[in-house]
């Protein structure tokens, strides 16, 4: 089945900077992408989401690629402000199969 | 709020004891999956429903684990016998659509502690 796995742990960034968090899949048919945001005791908050048929897609500050030859795809958050600080999520999905697999989670801290 | 409801938000329990937890989800989405996450973790799929139908059960954690969504709107997971172990969040999600490859919504969560 498809592992997902998610890197770095923990990230700590000045306010201001740029935050980039990396995610790796296994499964080359995995073709859906979210992103999600969840801050202490609350519930997980889809941000973006990507699918294989494009390379990138931004949001704002937040933007999401996607190599699929390389089966990685990455978050970026420019201009990182105090309240981007959470626990971020990535995760894989394909249309065909049952569930959602999730990374262990990066905590970003943006130090004011 | 027309969001994932979830409820209770947090169970206390002795060990041993049944629990119940329900989920409602958005009103027009007929995907309803529900999650475990520990501390530190990402979410742990354990099951999904196609409006009343369970089409994946086999990632439940136990055969003391069982969820039901009988009329396709609403959905419950009970834990039988619970163990130290059950402690957790439990979450629920739900999504348009027939695929898996559709955004999640997620709820939140019901916190289990076993005493």
């Amino acid at each position: 089945g498809e592992n997902v796995e998610q890197h770095p742990s923990t990230l700590s960034v000045q306010e201001g900077d740029s935050a980039v968090i990396k995610c790796t899949y296994s499964d080359s048919a995995s073709n859906y992408f979210p992103w999600y945001k969840q801050e202490l005791g609350k519930r997980p908050q889809l941000i973006i989401d990507i699918r294989s048929n494009v390379g990138e897609k931004k949001d704002q500050r937040i933007a999401v690629t996607l190599n699929k030859t390389a089966k990685h795809f990455s978050l970026h958050i420019t201009e990182t402000q105090p309240e981007d600080s959470a626990v971020y999520f990535c995760a894989a999905s394909m249309h065909n199969n049952n569930d959602m697999r999730f990374g262990a989670g990066t905590r970003l801290t943006v130090k004011p | 709020d027309t969001g994932v409801s979830q409820d209770p938000r947090h169970k206390i329990t002795k060990r041993g004891q049944n629990v119940t937890f329900r989920c409602d989800p958005i009103s027009e989405h007929n995907r309803l999956y529900w999650y475990r996450q520990t501390l530190g973790q990402g979410p742990e799929f354990l099951t999904y429903f196609q409006n009343e139908a369970q089409l994946e059960k086999s990632r439940l954690l136990s055969d003391r684990f069982s969820a039901e969504r009988p009329k396709g709107s609403f959905s419950t997971l009970e834990i039988q016998r619970t163990e130290q172990g059950d402690s957790a969040m439990y979450l629920c999600a739900s999504s348009r659509g027939t695929g898996s490859n559709q955004p999640q919504h997620f709820g939140d969560g019901t916190r289990l502690s076993i005493l």
